[in-house]
């Protein structure tokens, strides 16, 4: 098993372009999240899926959009790229309900110029 | 709004120093406290869930502890290899199982 995977590892964009970053896991799990890592700050939720086609806001959801088309995927996208957003953003799933561990990837480093 | 809180920030370790990590929380309904360990440019590695007052876990050099206010992870003899950030995190009966982390310990062990 792969685990959690993510898409790319690296980016540099530049103010105002957009990107996807991709997630996905092999694991069959129904809850996925997408978090943002910035010195100082910890990891903070973006927004998350608790199933296929659902998708809902975390505590810093401005300037992202989500999508969970197929189980295993979620996708994390930036529409208009902003310096702020420049960060590590890290995708993790878990088991639907209760209180079990979430499986984090290896993240993406983001750099907006 | 739950808060988790990180002590101290950084903590840097002789070999065979044994030290204590402490995470306070204050949230509505603990579910459960995770730790967890991060190496640097890596995702964050589980190490142990805690769901009730008076548990406690262990593996290798780690045991962690929880009370009612504040979990904590004690480090035994610890080795080069135990440096890493530590995240502590809690769970509660909120919508979609979602997690509030502290900010890490960042811990050096010395050779």
């Amino acid at each position: 098993n792969a685990g959690v995977t993510q898409t790319p590892k690296f980016r540099v964009l530049k103010t105002g372009q957009s990107m996807t970053l991709l997630c996905a896991q092999d694991m069959n799990h129904e809850y996925m999240y997408w978090y943002r890592q910035d010195p100082g700050m910890g990891l903070r939720l973006i927004h998350y899926s608790v199933g296929e086609g659902t998708t809902a806001k975390g505590e810093v959801p401005d300037g992202y959009n989500v999508s969970r088309l197929k189980k295993q995927n979620f996708l994390l996208g930036l529409e208009s790229a902003a310096p702020s957003q420049t960060s590590v953003y890290f995708c993790a799933s878990k088991v639907a309900g209760g209180a079990y561990e979430q499986y984090f990837g290896p993240g993406t480093r983001l750099t907006v110029t | 709004e739950d808060q988790v809180t990180q002590s101290p920030e950084a903590l840097r370790l002789q070999e065979g120093e044994s030290s204590s990590l402490n995470c306070s929380y204050t949230v509505s309904g603990l579910r459960g406290l995770f730790w967890y360990r991060q190496d640097p440019g890596k995702g964050p590695e589980f190490l142990f869930t805690l769901y009730s007052a008076g548990e406690e876990k262990e593996k290798e050099r780690l045991k962690a502890t929880l009370t009612k206010k504040e979990s904590f992870l004690h480090i035994t003899a610890p080795k080069p290899e135990d440096s890493a950030t530590y995240l502590c995190a809690v769970q509660t009966a909120a919508a979609g199982n979602k997690l509030t982390f502290g900010g890490g310990t960042r811990v050096l062990v010395k050779p």
